[in-house]
């Protein structure tokens, strides 16, 4: 187990609604980077949380946001769902943004968008 | 930016074989390379990674070797076991610590 855990395990939501994801990042961690997971496909970038700023954004549109808190847990908003949106979320929490900081990840949030 | 490929798709061998799975990425910046191994519903977990500074190495039963003038590094698996069955996950990244850049994966099955 890594100590990162992530909620809820699933989650079904519909078209057009807002979903917020939680993570809880490894006791120390200070870094939190968000991966969307389509099914058969590798994660792909989201955003990066390093001490409650975002540092750095893959290609998702600004209808994916995301906060971090002072004791470093994190949270995935979309808003808008679309049924793309469908996915496997995974969060990775790492001791910072550095090389030589391994990132280590939670087992995911199951998105379904009907 | 970063473009990483990866094969094969599906990999199937008889327990006690090797497997070798290959990815090529594009982007010259890249100085990180793990490998990540992901079992049914659960997260991706490191088996091993590699810097740009160093052309192989090794873990017990798994090997990584680069590439940095040809863009490409491998993943090989010695003596596989019916545990090893998972899909693999490379990726490549200007740093550890930052934006992890994945290819598709393996699906690699050991049979008995």
């Amino acid at each position: 187990e890594t100590g990162v855990t992530q909620s809820p395990t699933h989650l079904i939501k519909t078209r057009g609604q807002q979903v917020t994801l939680r993570c809880s990042s490894q006791s120390g961690h200070n870094t939190v980077s968000w991966y969307q997971q389509a099914l058969g496909q590798g994660p792909q970038f989201i955003f990066q949380y390093y001490r409650e700023e975002e540092n750095g954004r893959g290609n998702f549109p600004p209808r994916f946001s995301g906060l971090q808190f002072p004791n470093y847990s994190s949270e995935l908003n979309v808003n808008a769902l679309e049924l793309d949106d469908s996915a496997l979320y995974l969060c990775a929490s790492s001791l910072g943004t550095g090389a030589g900081n391994i990132q280590y990840f939670g087992a995911g949030t199951r998105l379904s968008v009907l | 930016g970063e473009n990483v490929e990866q094969h094969p798709s599906t990999l199937s061998v008889q327990e006690g074989d090797s497997a070798v799975i290959k990815c090529t990425y594009s982007d010259s910046a890249s100085n990180y390379f793990p490998w990540y191994k992901q079992e049914l519903g659960k997260g991706p977990q490191l088996i091993i990674d590699i810097r740009s500074n160093v052309g192989e190495k090794k873990d017990q039963r798994i090997a990584v070797t680069l590439n940095k003038t040809a863009k490409h590094f491998s993943l090989h698996i010695t003596e596989t076991q019916p545990e090893d069955s998972a899909v693999y996950f490379c990726a490549a990244s200007p740093n550890s610590g930052y934006a992890l850049n994945f290819g598709k994966g393996t699906s690699l099955l050991v049979t008995p």
